[in-house]
């Protein structure tokens, strides 16, 4: 089976502190991709990053990091000097296989910045 | 580039009608995806159209049917609305990852 979970339902920080949102998956399969996606109160997801099951290197761009280990099942998400406009859900994803197919979504995690 | 586009944006049904939700993909992807965003439920997977066809399909009864057309525009359709039908209603395309569209948000009462 495959799942996708997010234990933080909500987080709250306040501006300019460093938050990790948790993301552990369950799969069978060896190859896989995970993302992350960011929901704003306007309720459309954006693509924030996918990584393939064979890529475990760290990611940065720009404040976002992702951390890739395959050994603890986990794709974690690391905001550094948060900022009130980084307040959202943030959903982890889950694809497996070879070809492009649905997206098994963890519950989300909310953040919210406060000035 | 233009996004995913959805229509309507909001709109509200009364319990046993029918109601038809549409999507414009983004220029050159050929897979549609809808998803369901009901409250309490989280994101659920609804349908997956590709080149035409339906490639894929979730957990949701007969009456959630959809297509696509040949220009790769989807339509979502829901008959016999039912109150716990009430959800934001996603649909993204995805040559690689899926980018999503505004969504349309039915209100079912």
């Amino acid at each position: 089976a495959q799942k996708v979970t997010q234990a933080q339902t909500e987080i709250s920080v306040v501006e300019k502190e460093d938050v990790t949102l948790d993301c552990v998956y369950e799969t069978r399969d060896t190859t896989y991709y995970l993302f992350w996606y960011k929901q704003p109160p306007s309720g459309e997801l954006v693509f924030l990053i996918r990584r393939n099951s064979f890529d475990e290197q760290n990611e940065i761009s720009g404040r976002y990091s992702w951390n890739f280990q395959k050994s603890t099942s986990s794709f974690n998400f690391t905001i550094t000097a948060s900022q009130v406009v980084d307040s959202a859900v943030y959903f982890c994803a889950l694809t497996s296989g070879y070809n492009t197919d649905k997206l098994i979504f963890g519950t989300g995690t909310r953040l919210q910045v406060f000035p | 580039e233009a996004g995913v586009t959805q229509s309507p944006t909001h709109l509200i049904k009364t319990r046993g009608q029918q109601v038809t939700l549409r999507c414009s993909p983004i220029s050159g992807h050929t897979s549609v995806y809808w998803y369901q965003q009901a409250l309490g439920l989280g994101l659920q997977f609804l349908l997956w159209y590709d080149e035409g066809e339906e490639r894929n399909r979730g957990n949701f009864p007969p009456r959630f049917s959809g297509r696509q057309f040949p220009n790769y525009s989807s339509e979502l359709n829901v008959n016999a609305l039912e109150l716990e039908d009430s959800a934001l209603y996603l649909c993204a395309s995805s040559l690689g990852e899926q980018y999503f569209g505004p969504g349309t948000r039915l209100t079912v009462t």
